[in-house]
């Protein structure tokens, strides 16, 4: 049973392009969760998502940033017209329906550079 | 401050020693949880505990849970090189669903000296 992947692992975008980041869940797995880590710093929770649900975005930041769970395939943080303080590392986790504790599984990280 | 504060900030030890750290949050909990994160790594989760245990332990670690002084320590013993990491605690939030963000302290950062 793979792990949750994450892709790309590093990405280096100039300000005002586009960041696509994906994450597939562990196999089984049908909650999803994105985090920003700054340097130096602990890891920030962003969203919340299920198959194709929002549950809870209020660590997203209100504009240029979305995330999306779709039916099928990864899940997909889309961040706009990126700035240098976007920079940091983003990571997710997954886990399985009817856990009663919320343990997280985390992929490697994608870290995201703007120039 | 933050839900999740651990303490100290760095520790230096030498193998073979003891570690310990710390963790204060804020809000009532389901259960805390510690990661390890090695260097431009993703997390490890390593222990959890529910909020109705005092103490859990596996294999070097011990874990105990204060909930009356909202704290919780982690200890390492018989630490190894290969202990070197930053480790986070993170906790879940009572009330409402199970799931649902945990909340990360700003890590101790671990270094063992072989």
């Amino acid at each position: 049973n793979a792990g949750v992947m994450q892709n790309p692992r590093h990405l280096v975008r100039r300000r005002g392009q586009e960041a696509r980041l994906r994450c597939s869940p562990m196999k089984g797995h049908s909650h999803v969760y994105w985090y920003r880590q700054l340097p130096e710093e602990g890891l920030k929770f962003m969203v919340y998502l299920q198959k194709e649900n929002i549950i809870d975005e209020s660590g997203m930041p209100k504009e240029r940033f979305s995330a999306e769970f779709p039916k099928e395939g990864p899940s997909i943080l889309r961040i706009q017209q990126v700035v240098r303080g976007d920079s940091a590392a983003y990571f997710c986790a997954s886990s399985p329906p009817g856990t009663r504790d919320n343990e997280q599984f985390f992929g490697p990280g994608t870290r995201l550079t703007v120039l | 401050s933050q839900q999740g504060e651990e303490d100290p900030q760095a520790l230096s030890i030498q193998e073979g020693e003891n570690a310990t750290m710390n963790c204060s949050y804020k809000t009532s909990i389901n259960n805390l949880q510690w990661y390890r994160q090695n260097s431009g790594r993703g997390l490890v989760h390593l222990i959890l505990i529910r909020s109705n245990e005092r103490e859990k332990h596996s294999g070097r670690l011990r874990v105990t849970l204060d909930t009356s002084k909202k704290s919780s320590s982690l200890l390492i013993t018989a630490s190894r090189a290969a202990d070197t990491a930053s480790y986070f605690c993170a906790t879940v939030n009572a009330g409402g669903t199970s799931y649902g963000k945990l909340t990360f302290g700003q890590g101790t950062i671990l270094t063992v000296h072989p």
